[in-house]
């Protein structure tokens, strides 16, 4: 069975520094991987998807994540932090199927 | 525009009543789901839906019930609501294996 691991349940950032949220998956088999965001009050968006084609994935809002297989990781990175980056985010594995699993989520919180 | 909408937004039931939360989407995906957050768990599946007339449990599907007569909705039912299914529910769609899933804003319930 797939799994994922979300290490740091809360990050927090100051503007216009690294922000760095690590996942590390579990699976026998080739994963699909995939990072969502979530802002309060909201369901879940996509940000950026691993389908096997290239090991690192651009997303939306300056986000991006290398899938590594020797360290079976995809850690969700962006440059520089926005205000508006404040949310949390959830990784999740696919492997062949419809279904996703789910990270804990990290609250990633910037400091002003 | 095309979505997925789920209603109530806020529900407040009591112990034992029966309640039920209506997904809608008008993408035509084959595959809807349910899940449930809580804090410290992330989501987690209820059940899911291959096409109409076809549901299958997830992680934790006891004490729901679900049913898919028209492939745009996917109602979930609590027959007799207790206090450990105050959640926040989920309704996603999603239309072909290892592909991402598009959710809803989510339900609140509360049961007292």
């Amino acid at each position: 069975a797939q799994s994922v691991t979300q290490l740091g349940s809360h990050v927090s950032v100051s503007e216009g520094a690294l922000v760095l949220l690590r996942c590390n998956y579990s699976s026998s088999v080739p994963p699909y991987l995939f990072w969502y965001v979530q802002y309060p009050n909201q369901g879940l968006q996509l940000l950026l998807k691993y389908t096997s084609a290239a090991t690192l994935v651009k997303g939306i809002n300056g986000f991006e994540a290398e899938f590594k297989k020797s360290e079976t990781s995809f850690h969700l990175t962006k440059p520089s932090a926005h205000m508006s980056d404040a949310a949390e985010y959830f990784c999740a594995v696919s492997v062949g199927n419809e279904k996703l699993t789910f990270g804990t989520g990290t609250r990633l919180t910037i400091i002003p | 525009d095309a979505g997925i909408t789920q209603s109530p937004r806020y529900k407040i039931t009591e112990t034992g009543r029966q309640v039920t939360l209506m997904c809608h989407q008008t993408w035509s995906h084959s595959y809807m789901f349910w899940y449930r957050q809580d804090l410290g768990h992330g989501l987690r599946l209820i059940y899911y839906s291959a096409a109409a007339d076809i549901t299958d449990k997830g992680e934790v599907p006891d004490g729901y019930v679900v049913s898919r007569s028209k492939t745009e909705n996917f109602p979930l039912t609590l027959e007799s609501a207790t206090r450990s299914q105050t959640s926040v529910y989920f309704c996603a769609s999603g239309g072909q294996r290892n592909q991402p899933q598009h959710f809803g804003d989510g339900t609140r319930l509360s049961i007292l």
